[in-house]
């Protein structure tokens, strides 16, 4: 059973051009939670997703941010027009149907390098 | 800031020393955790300690959750080169639908 796979684990980007995250989560987990982490500081939270449905969005940036988590494939955050603020490590987890008392497991991280 | 603060920011022991790690907290949970992260990579799941738990223990590992104080602390015995790395707590508030993370404490064992 693969744990939470992200690809690329490191991804370099001029400024202004787009960039896409992918995250396959473990193998019946069926939510995605997308975080990022910049550098020297904690990990925030930017979106929740379930199968084809956003459920808690409240962390990402209203613009040039968006995410799915299709029904068939990966999840995918996808930033557009990436400026050099948006260089950080991106974080997905996947849990269970059912968050309560279990925990998340968190694939290795993306690398989002903005020269 | 919603969840979760580390205190200290930074511990340096010597290989032997129990290293301890505190977190605070700010609304009502329904569990909280703790993760490991080693420099450049992801995070791992050690610990997870519910909201009518007091202490947990798992190996060198013990937790402790104090909910009147919305508190919890991570004791690390015995701690080795190889515990070094970045700890954060996290939480799962009983009205959210996320994990919050603290800043983190960041943990050097000197051999």
């Amino acid at each position: 059973n693969a744990g939470v796979m992200q690809n690329p684990r490191h991804l370099v980007r001029r400024r202004g051009q787009e960039a896409r995250l992918r995250c396959s989560p473990m193998k019946g987990h069926s939510h995605v939670y997308w975080y990022r982490q910049l550098p020297e500081e904690g990990l925030k939270f930017m979106v929740y997703l379930q199968k084809e449905n956003i459920i808690d969005e409240s962390g990402m940036p209203k613009e040039r941010f968006s995410a799915e988590f299709p029904k068939e494939g990966p999840s995918i955050l996808r930033i557009q027009q990436v400026v050099r603020g948006d260089s950080a490590a991106y974080f997905c987890a996947s849990s269970p149907p059912h968050l309560l008392n279990t925990e998340a497991f968190f694939g290795q991280g993306t690398r989002l390098t903005v020269v | 800031s919603q969840q979760g603060e580390e205190d200290p920011q930074a511990l340096s022991i010597q290989e032997g020393e129990n290293a301890t790690m505190n977190c605070s907290y700010k609304t009502s949970i329904n569990n909280l955790q703790w993760y490991r992260q080693n420099s450049g990579r992801g995070l791992v799941h050690l610990i997870l300690i519910r909201s009518n738990e007091r202490e947990k223990h798992s190996g060198r590992l013990r937790v402790t959750l104090d909910t009147s104080k919305k508190s919890s602390s991570l004791l690390i015995t015995a701690s080795r080169a190889a515990d070094t790395a970045s700890y954060f707590c996290a939480t799962y508030p009983n009205t959210g639908n996320q994990f919050y993370f603290g800043t983190g404490t960041s943990l050097t064992v000197i051999p």
